[in-house]
């Protein structure tokens, strides 16, 4: 099946520096890559979609100036979250859709951000 | 707005037992419909996906999908305890390439 590789997996950071994280579809090419959080014992929380070579589009409540997305190739995405605080401490993961028409998603493996 | 539920759980079988995890979901228009495993601090992992009605079966896992009826289901036969995670149902809309929409998930734990 598709790969996609996330990177780094773990890390911790002082509050107010800012921190990227990396989406890489590894075998295929990924015209949208989804972005999404999920605290300890709760969902997946959609936080933005984002299309290669355009803007990404943010879920209601997400800051679009605090997460920023970049999209710049088919095979890489990057989530800058940008004066961390200790509040957005969580497990960050980011998904490719694939080619076909079912909508399938590949995950990363996921980040997890601890803000101190 | 698009709804998926599952019931929190968790659902507790033993060892050797078949596992049943119910979905239902809002929009009539779903066209796809996933199944995904996430082990605690682990992102997920597809299981399986379904579009049409019926039953498709994949080594000891089969999803049912009834679209009448707004429902999926996966079972899990023998269940082990290796089995022991949440399971999230996801949904896409009318267009499979629109966004899937995740239900809150069931935790599912098998007992030796």
């Amino acid at each position: 099946g598709a790969v996609v590789s996330q990177h780094p997996s773990w890390v911790i950071c002082k509050s107010g520096t800012s921190v990227k994280i990396e989406c890489r579809s590894l075998d295929f090419q990924a015209t949208t890559m989804f972005w999404y959080r999920q605290f300890p014992k709760q969902s997946l929380m959609l936080m933005a979609t984002s299309n290669e070579g355009s803007k990404a589009t943010y879920e209601q409540g997400v800051e679009k100036d605090k997460f920023l997305i970049n999209h710049a190739s088919l095979t890489l995405s990057t989530l800058t979250v940008t004066s961390a605080h200790p509040e957005d401490s969580s497990f960050y993961i980011c998904s490719a859709q694939g080619l076909t028409n079912t909508g399938e998603l590949f995950f990363g493996e996921g980040s997890r951000l601890t803000v101190l | 707005q698009k709804e998926v539920e599952q019931n929190s759980g968790p659902l507790s079988v033993p060892e050797g037992a078949i596992a049943s995890l119910n979905c239902t979901y809002s929009d009539r228009g779903s066209q796809s419909f996933f199944w995904y495993r996430q082990y605690s601090g682990k992102s997920p992992e597809l299981i399986m996906f379904i579009y049409s009605n019926g039953d498709k079966e994949d080594g000891r896992f089969t999803a049912q999908l009834n679209k009448a009826s707004q429902y999926v289901s996966l079972l899990i036969r023998d269940s082990q305890p290796s089995d022991s995670a949440t399971y999230l149902c996801a949904v896409t809309g009318p267009s499979g390439y629109s966004t899937l929409t995740f239900g809150k998930g069931t935790m599912l734990l098998v007992s030796p």
